[in-house]
């Protein structure tokens, strides 16, 4: 079955300071794909990234990076430099591979961390 | 485009009463579906649809029903209120096969049963 654990329910940083935050998964399949959603407190869901199980790149965008590493099943995301406006809940989420057709569109959410910048 | 949009925003039920959330997308997406969110909790799947006729159960259904006959319009009905439903809800919507791929979220629903 498929999980995804998000340890860390709240962290709290002052701004201009460097944060992760931790995603760990589980699934049987070897093809299954990654995703990162903000929720700000206007509360509407925001996609920031989708990884594949293929691609163990890391990946930079900006303040905000993504370390895949299969061998732990993480999925971990680093904002630098935080902001005040990344201020939100983060989840992770999951979805299994369905084979030569893609993925499934069905998503497997973490409980999210609530992400607090304080100026 | 409008994306995602969701009616109502807000809705107070009174236990056993019935009613619909609206959910239409304009992207022609052949995938969507209904999430709930619980304090502490995520994001829960309840019911989803890879295209028009096509309707699955995900992995709260219970006490839901959804039914697919366009390709943009995807309502969730709750048949009998419980206080166990007081939840926000999520519709989404993405392109589908081959996926999976980003799911795009409507505004939400804050729904309170008394």
């Amino acid at each position: 079955a498929q999980k995804v654990t998000q340890a860390q329910t709240e962290i709290s940083v002052v701004e201009k300071e460097d944060v992760t935050l931790d995603c760990v998964y589980e699934t049987r399949d070897t093809t299954y794909y990654l995703f990162w959603y903000k929720q700000p407190p206007s509360g509407e869901l925001v996609f920031l990234i989708r990884r594949n199980s293929f691609d163990e790149q890391n990946e930079i965008s900006g303040r905000y990076s993504w370390n895949f590493q299969k061998s732990t099943s993480s999925f971990n995301f680093t904002i630098t430099a935080s902001q005040v406006v990344d201020s939100a809940v983060y989840f992770c989420a999951l979805s299994e591979g369905g084979g030569p057709q893609g993925g499934s569109e069905k998503l497997v959410f973490g409980k999210g961390t609530k992400l607090t910048v304080n100026p | 485009n409008a994306g995602v949009t969701q009616t109502p925003k807000f809705q107070v039920l009174k236990t056993g009463q019935s009613m619909t959330l609206q959910c239409a997308q304009d992207m022609n997406h052949e995938y969507m579906s209904w999430y709930r969110q619980d304090p502490g909790m995520g994001l829960r799947l309840i019911h989803y649809s890879v295209g028009a006729g096509i309707t699955d159960q995900g992995e709260v259904p219970n006490g839901y029903n959804v039914s697919r006959s366009t390709t943009e319009d995807f309502p969730l009905r709750l048949l009998s209120a419980a206080p166990s439903q007081t939840s926000v809800y999520f519709c989404a919507s993405s392109q589908g096969d081959p996926g999976p791929y980003e799911q795009y979220f409507g505004p939400g629903t804050r729904l309170t049963v008394t």
